[in-house]
């Protein structure tokens, strides 16, 4: 079995702070890891994923997450927000199969 | 986004009455996927298909039904709507090489 934990379910933070979304996940086999985004009244967009390799994998608007297998730990984080980052962070995780599973969301409110 | 739509993106139905929401690609996937989006709770797989006629349960499949006649729709169907059914829908299909998913915009279901 598999599932996610997303440690905050809303994260206040002051524009140009830095912030880290924390995400830990619990599976006895290997993982692809994702982060999705979702802005008010839209879909989830894809914004970073781990399939393998280097453990630091990196989107292109700033944000960065970093794969830690012992801890089973999969972070997003950004050294410098901006209110156009306000929106709903989910984690997911994802075996060689059609399960997709979503940790609950994290709600970042970036404020002026 | 470009290549999955969701109808209707806005439906209020009464206790009871049947409802089938549709989604529709033209990516010509084989899998497709219906989730069901709630405060506290993230994406919770509802059903998913994996070809004409090929369909299987998700975490959530009491209540909801669904038929895939074509390779391009997935329609999701409640018997009998109940209040414990309102929520946002998201249909998904494989984004192309990522093994992530592209959702759609979303129905939002309130069942009175």
């Amino acid at each position: 079995a598999q599932s996610v934990t997303q440690l905050d379910s809303q994260v206040p933070v002051f524009e140009e702070a830095p912030v880290e979304l924390r995400c830990n996940y619990s599976s006895s086999v290997s993982v692809y890891l994702f982060w999705y985004v979702q802005y008010p009244n839209q879909g989830l967009q894809l914004l970073l994923k781990y399939l393998s390799g280097s453990t630091l994998v990196e989107s292109i608007n700033g944000f960065e997450a970093e794969f830690n297998k012992s801890q089973t730990s999969f972070h997003l984080r950004k050294p410098s927000v901006h209110i156009s980052d306000t929106a709903e962070y989910f984690c997911a995780v994802r075996l060689n199969n059609n399960d997709m599973r979503f940790g609950a969301g994290t709600r970042l409110t970036v404020k002026p | 986004d470009a290549g999955i739509t969701q109808s209707p993106r806005h439906k209020v139905t009464e206790t009871g009455t049947p409802v089938t929401l549709r989604c529709h690609q033209t990516e010509n996937h084989r899998y497709m996927y219906w989730y069901r989006q709630d405060p506290g709770h993230g994406l919770r797989l509802i059903h998913y298909s994996y070809g004409v006629k090929d369909t299987d349960k998700g975490e959530v499949s009491d209540g909801y039904s669904v038929s895939r006649s074509k390779t391009e729709d997935f329609l999701l169907t409640l018997e009998s709507a109940t209040s414990s059914q309102t929520s946002v829908y998201f249909c998904a299909i494989p984004t192309g090489g990522s093994y992530g998913y592209t959702f759609g915009s979303g129905t939002r279901l309130t069942v009175v």
